[in-house]
């Protein structure tokens, strides 16, 4: 079984510094990660996805994200942010074995930017 | 371009009462389609998935139901709401060879 893990319920930042939001995987071949956000009563939005290649993924919205396969992290970060980046921010994986329909979610880690 | 309706955008249904939500993809042909509930505003659940016209996958035992009448048209259904129904509905899909989900704007619903 797959699964994702967004250790932290929320993340407070200062606007103007870095900010990192962090994401876990767990699949039994190789994965498809993604991070989405979501602003309030809205649907989710693509930001970024790893396939293949590149171990650093750049993103919408400035938006950047690191694979690293042997802590199996897909951390989300930003070297700026700012007060309209304060959202909730969800993490997904996909087996690449698996089908379409075998997307995990995170429960999602809420950033807040503090102008 | 491609476009994910949802409708309505709000409900609020008695305990009891039917239930239908409608999904519609515009600008794509063949897509996957997906019902997830976000509820309390976080963690979302797969409720139903769809591959094609009539093919229905269900994830989760519950009183809902889906069906895809049309290739781009998702229904969720239910022919009697619980309380713990409520939430936010979302409809999403991929295309064929897609990798990543498209979502729509969502239905929030009310049970009361």
């Amino acid at each position: 079984a797959q699964s994702v893990a967004q250790p932290e319920d929320q993340v407070n930042v200062a606007e103007g510094n870095p900010l990192t939001v962090k994401c876990t995987y767990s699949v039994s071949g190789n994965p498809y990660l993604f991070w989405y956000v979501q602003y309030p009563n809205r649907g989710l939005q693509f930001l970024l996805k790893y396939i293949t290649g590149d171990n650093l993924v750049k993103g919408s919205y400035g938006f950047e994200a690191e694979f690293n396969k042997s802590q199996t992290s897909f951390h989300l970060k930003k070297p700026s942010a700012l007060v309209s980046d304060s959202a909730l921010y969800f993490c997904a994986v996909r087996d690449r074995a698996g089908g379409y329909q075998k997307v995990t979610f995170g429960i999602g880690t809420k950033l807040q930017v503090i102008p | 371009s491609q476009t994910i309706h949802q409708w309505p955008a709000t409900l609020v249904q008695p305990v009891g009462s039917p239930l239908s939500l409608e999904c519609t993809v515009e600008g794509t042909s063949n897509p996957n389609l997906y019902w997830y509930r976000q509820a309390a505003g976080r963690g979302l659940q797969l409720l139903f998935y769809s591959v094609g016209i009539g093919q229905i996958s269900s994830e989760v035992p519950q009183n809902l139901s889906a069906s895809r009448p049309q290739d781009r048209q998702f229904i969720l259904s239910s022919k009697k709401l619980l309380l713990s129904d409520s939430g936010f509905y979302l409809c999403a899909w991929t295309g064929e060879g897609g990798s990543w989900q498209y979502f729509g704007p969502g239905t929030r619903l009310t049970v009361t």
